[in-house]
């Protein structure tokens, strides 16, 4: 069981550039979540997906975009790389509705580098 | 303020050591706590959940809540190097809520 996959694991972009962080999960949960995690600033919620064929901006969400492609995966978007946006992003999971159902389960992360 | 305060560190520890981290937070609706472990390079992993108020011990570990002052603990007992992480402390209202992170703290055990 993999539980969270995130691709890549890293990527060095230069200012401008896109780039798709992939994120899939096989415990067939229905929500799922971006975050990004910088020194001193702890995990901040960029989107989030309540359900498949629903997305809703997090706390950060400025310069990024969501595709929730089905219920497995969800993507994230960056249109045009800023210095900004070098961080370790990271997607998580979780299955509300259950007695534990909050409770959200992580990827490695990716670690993005935008020069 | 934000919602949930978790002291930065870092913190150093000799191994042996009793470690007490610690969380507040503002908002009573808070029903649901827990700690997630991340080590280096990884991303975090749930440690312990609990419920309301009271205490709740997993081998070396004791997560602790006190809803009257706000107040969310982890202790480690006999701490050792494999210890040495980030811990991040969480908190939700209920069903279909999302997280609220403390922005975490770093400790390492020194051998």
């Amino acid at each position: 069981n993999a539980g969270v996959t995130q691709t890549p694991k890293f990527q060095v972009l230069k200012t401008g550039q896109s780039m798709t962080l992939q994120c899939a999960q096989d415990m067939n949960h229905n929500s799922m979540y971006w975050y990004r995690q910088d020194p001193g600033m702890g995990l901040r919620l960029i989107y989030y997906s309540a359900s498949e064929g629903t997305t809703d901006k997090g706390e950060v969400p400025n310069g990024y975009n969501v595709s929730r492609l089905n219920k497995r995966e969800f993507s994230l978007r960056l249109e045009s790389a800023a210095p900004s946006q070098t961080s370790v992003y990271f997607c998580a999971s979780s299955e509300p509705g259950t007695p534990r159902g909050n409770i959200q389960y992580f990827g490695a992360g990716t670690r993005l580098s935008v020069l | 303020q934000k919602e949930v305060e978790q002291d930065p560190g870092p913190l150093s520890v000799p191994e042996g050591a009793i470690v007490s981290l610690n969380c507040t937070y503002s908002n009573s609706a808070f029903q649901y706590f827990m700690w997630y472990r991340q080590y280096s390079r990884k991303g975090p992993e749930l440690l312990m959940y609990t419920y309301s108020s009271g205490n709740k011990e997993d081998g070396r570990f004791t997560a602790q809540v006190d809803k009257s002052s706000k107040y969310i603990s982890l202790f480690i007992r006999d701490s050792q190097p494999s210890d040495s992480a980030t811990y991040l402390c969480a908190t939700y209202t209920g069903a279909n809520s999302k997280l609220t992170f403390g922005k975490g703290i770093t400790l390492s055990v020194r051998p």
